[in-house]
């Protein structure tokens, strides 16, 4: 089983500032990975898909990239709603699995 | 508009078993590949289990393999999930998913659409 370690655990930031979320493989997954976000309360929102790949609607200061065990989620410039949590998870082979995520909050 | 509708969850014993269900509407649901998602209350995302567009082939992770079983019946838009064997560490909101549909190569098993989950709670 490939596990997802992510980095760091809780990120604390200020409105407009950059946050940073890796996410380490424990093999090569190549590109196979994807990003999601979980507000309190709700459900997962799948926002970046095979790494680097924004899926529609989602807006541009999040961006995706990172390729074989290292991946990076970078939101450029945050936003009230951007505060949630943030998960990445691979379909590299079976099983599937998600990192232990990792939470963005206001500083 | 496209909505998954889980149920099934409640309370059950230790090595009690349940069967979860999901059903589709809004969009064919032979159309999609599909997964089964669980979150313990107040942890993360954990990938369960995952059934092809006909239902021939499933997937599992390892701690749910052999106690846990996929089935799909698409005339009747309806997922379903047998528990069997059921353990504390089961217990956890299930969510059944979609599987994004525009990957390069087409479907791809990310997780799209979601339902709003059924709560599972193993305990004596």
């Amino acid at each position: 089983e490939i596990v997802l370690t992510q980095s760091p655990a809780t990120l604390s930031l200020s409105l407009g500032e950059r946050a940073t979320l890796s996410c380490r493989a424990s093999q090569d997954i190549n590109n196979k990975l994807a990003w999601y976000q979980q507000k309190p309360g709700l459900t997962p929102s799948l926002l970046i898909y095979d790494a680097s790949n924004r899926v529609t609607g989602i807006p541009v200061r999040f961006s995706g990239s990172g390729s074989g065990t290292d991946f990076t989620l970078t939101i450029s410039s945050l936003e009230p709603e951007d505060f949630a949590v943030y998960y990445c998870q691979h379909r590299y082979n079976w099983p599937h699995t998600f990192g232990g995520g990792a939470k963005v909050e206001i500083k | 508009e496209m909505r998954l509708l889980e149920s099934g969850g409640g309370l059950v014993q230790p090595g009690g078993s349940l069967r979860l269900s999901c059903v589709a509407s809004g969009f064919t649901l032979s159309d999609y590949a599909m997964s089964w998602v669980r979150q313990a209350p107040g942890k993360g995302l954990e990938w369960v289990s995952a059934i092809s567009h006909s239902g021939d082939d499933t997937f599992y992770a390892d701690s749910v393999k052999g106690r846990f079983a996929s089935s799909r019946d698409n005339a009747k838009q309806t997922l379903y999930l047998q528990l069997s064997s059921l353990r504390a560490e089961d217990t956890a909101m299930y969510y059944c998913a979609t599987h994004f549909p525009h990957c390069s190569s087409g479907s791809c098993s990310y997780f799209d659409h979601w339902g709003q989950g059924t709560l599972v709670t193993v305990s004596s």
